[in-house]
């Protein structure tokens, strides 16, 4: 079993729609959660951290569920822009000051005109 | 903000050659990373390094190795390569205050071994 799971997706929506993209983690000790933002053949970049008490940024809200190790980004009124793919993301304490990110494979998104 | 440069974007090898792959970053960050990503598989930690002179292996250390001799820097060395290394890697960086610091990603190196 995967240590983060995401639907791979593609998730197909018109522009203006609500999309979720829903990701599970295996690790109970999981400390960090964070969601990126890929585009094609670009580098990931950090789009929001993910806080317990769920947290909102602009169009995109993001919720953890520590009991059910469940993490979710919600994007509201969806633009051409959002075209990406979005990866889910999990730091795990490894021996010291240094933690691991376990990347989950991605969710790939488009926003049809 | 954050500047991680990765010293190729595409870069053609051949099967044995010995590869060097560049990673600088300008932030002062203790933590230093190497993954790659391939297609259905996600990004996977090769290698990483929490301080100068010192590393730790990832979840696909097999047939890399790296260095770490200034803390901005930090490269990845393919001793051999073969044609399963072909790849899009990409190093990073985080500091290593707080529990909660996110990794900031240089652009990627296209790496194709033939």
């Amino acid at each position: 079993r995967k240590e983060v799971e995401q639907d791979p997706g593609p998730f197909n929506v018109p522009e203006g729609a609500t999309v979720a993209f829903n990701c599970t983690y295996s690790n109970s000790a999981s400390q960090s959660f964070f969601w990126y933002r890929q585009d094609c053949r670009k580098e990931p970049k950090l789009l929001m951290s993910v806080y317990s008490s769920g947290n909102e940024d602009g169009r995109f809200t993001a919720q953890l569920n520590r009991a059910s190790q469940y993490i979710s980004l919600l994007i509201r009124d969806s633009k051409l822009s959002d075209s990406a793919t979005y990866l889910c993301v999990v730091k795990n304490l490894y021996g010291g000051a240094t933690n691991k990110l376990i990347f989950g494979t991605g969710t790939l998104l488009a926003v049809q005109p | 903000d954050v500047k991680v440069t990765q010293s190729s974007r595409y870069l053609v090898k051949r099967t044995g050659e010995k590869v060097f792959l560049e990673c600088v970053q300008d932030m002062d960050h203790e933590n230093m990373f190497w993954y790659r990503q391939d297609p259905g598989l996600g990004l996977r930690l090769i290698y990483f390094s929490y301080d100068v002179k010192m590393k730790e292996k990832g979840d696909i250390p097999e047939g890399y190795s790296v260095s770490r001799e200034k803390k901005e820097r930090f490269s990845l060395i393919l001793e051999s390569a073969s044609t399963n290394q072909t790849s899009m890697y990409l190093c990073a960086s985080s500091s290593r205050t707080g529990g909660g610091q996110p990794q900031h990603f240089g652009d990627g190196t296209r790496l194709s071994i033939l």
